[in-house]
């Protein structure tokens, strides 16, 4: 079973709003990623890390920010919640060298803004 | 990143195999190519990855065609709690997931 955990599971915002998703993970990954997820669309990659103090941006735009103080943890902002930004958030983390390790993935956090 | 191609959809019978295709064309010689599942409501759980053999686990197998530009994900025995959207992704040296449309499977009963 997957050690890795997010919170909240659902959250419903006012526009402009600042809000912090959770991500942390027992497993000791060095890898964990954050991908935004519309209903019955494919997922897309925002937000990736390799390491403590190492973020990148994924392949979709996205108006969040990250950071990855600790190994366990990676917390995603959104400074000002807007409509568009409604959507699912996932969480997951991999292990291992390269391209082999499986990702784990968490339950997601469902965000909807007023 | 390297594309996969998948059918949109595939339906199946209960307690029969199912054959997932895939292509991938432009893979290159140190992509793997990994298999992931998404059931309704719930984040994607890994299946099965492969470089160039054939690979079996508990959940599937993997087919790997010789050229490398295709792959098959075989289910041996579907079971309604198998419905879900199958994608087959190529993972680069990076180590990114890139997720596609993936194929969504059903199972009749």
């Amino acid at each position: 079973e997957a050690d890795i955990y997010q919170t909240p599971r659902y959250l419903v915002i006012g526009t402009g709003k600042k809000i912090t998703l959770e991500c942390s993970q027992t497993m000791g990954h060095d890898k964990m990623y954050w991908y935004q997820q519309d209903p019955g669309m494919e997922l897309h990659l925002i937000h990736y890390s390799y390491g403590v103090n190492s973020t990148e941006k994924g392949d979709l735009s996205s108006e969040s920010t990250v950071s990855r103080i600790r190994t366990e943890h990676f917390p995603l902002t959104l400074e000002s919640a807007r409509p568009s930004h409604t959507s699912q958030y996932l969480c997951a983390s991999s292990g291992g060298r390269g391209n082999t390790g499986e990702l784990f993935f968490g339950e997601g956090s469902r965000l909807t803004v007023l | 990143d390297a594309k996969t191609t998948q059918p949109n959809s595939m339906e199946s019978n209960e307690e029969e195999p199912v054959h997932l295709p895939c292509n991938h064309s432009t893979i290159s010689g140190t992509d793997y190519i990994h298999w992931y599942r998404q059931l309704p409501s719930q984040g994607p759980e890994y299946v099965i990855h492969g470089l160039t053999s054939n690979v079996n686990n508990r959940m599937a197998s993997l087919a790997i065609a010789e050229d490398r530009k295709s792959s098959t994900l075989i289910l041996h025995r579907a079971t309604l709690r198998d419905a879900a959207v199958y994608y087959c992704i190529l993972r680069d040296m990076g180590g990114k997931l890139i997720f596609g449309q993936g194929t969504e499977l059903s199972v009749k009963p």
